[in-house]
């Protein structure tokens, strides 16, 4: 079975500042997918990255930057000179490329900016 | 661009009731899943649908059933209703014919059983 873990529940930082929000994944099988959501206030799910198991290259995306490490199992996200609008609930899943096709969650990291 | 749309964004019930939601797909995606994410909670896998036909099953509730139909749009019922069904569910779409990795997700559709 997948799991993914997300142990941060709260994080709240002052606006312009970096954070980091951690997932920690576990999964028997070598192929899979990675991904963050984001679920703003209004609630819907918001597609934001998508990495394959077998790609372990870094990504940026203007403020947002992905940190991949099979060895650790781990797919940080960090979001650098935040910003009020960034303030949500984050979600990293987990799917599988062979078989089940369904999103393993973490619970979630409510992140809080504040002006 | 094209998003997932659900119907009705919002739906109060009473206890025993029943309750259908709405899915239709980002056009071209063939596949149809649905989540259920109640209060302070990640979203759980309900079921999914590719070409019609079940393609996998998670932790739905024997009183809860769906389909996906031939313009692949997809309906969730929903019986004897509960008030631990208050949740907020989700339809995603993907387009498994071409890998289908990445799942979009409509605005949702909250429930609430009184």
């Amino acid at each position: 079975a997948q799991k993914v873990t997300q142990a941060q529940t709260e994080i709240s930082v002052v606006e312009k500042e970096d954070v980091t929000l951690d997932c920690v994944y576990e999964t028997r099988d070598t192929t899979y997918y990675l991904f963050w959501y984001k679920q703003p206030p209004s609630g819907e799910l918001v597609f934001l990255i998508r990495r394959n198991s077998f790609d372990e290259q870094n990504e940026i995306s203007g403020r947002y930057s992905w940190n991949f490490q099979k060895s650790t199992s781990s797919f940080n996200f960090t979001i650098t000179a935040s910003q009020v609008v960034d303030s949500a609930v984050y979600f990293c899943a987990l799917r599988l490329i062979q078989g089940a096709q369904k999103l393993v969650f973490g619970q979630g990291t409510r992140l809080t900016i504040n002006p | 661009a094209a998003g997932v749309i659900q119907s009705p964004r919002h739906l109060i019930k009473e206890k025993r009731e029943t309750a259908t939601l709405k899915c239709y797909p980002i056009p071209r995606h063939d596949t149809v899943y649905w989540y259920q994410q109640g209060p302070g909670q990640d979203p759980q896998f309900l079921i999914s649908f590719y070409e019609k036909m079940q393609s996998d099953k998670g932790s739905i509730p024997d009183r809860f059933s769906a389909q996906q139909f031939s313009d692949y749009h997809s309906e969730l019922n929903m019986s004897s209703l509960e008030l631990g069904d208050s949740a907020l569910y989700f339809c995603a779409s993907s387009p498994l014919g071409r890998g289908g990795e990445t799942q979009y997700f409509g605005p949702g559709t909250r429930l609430l059983v009184l």
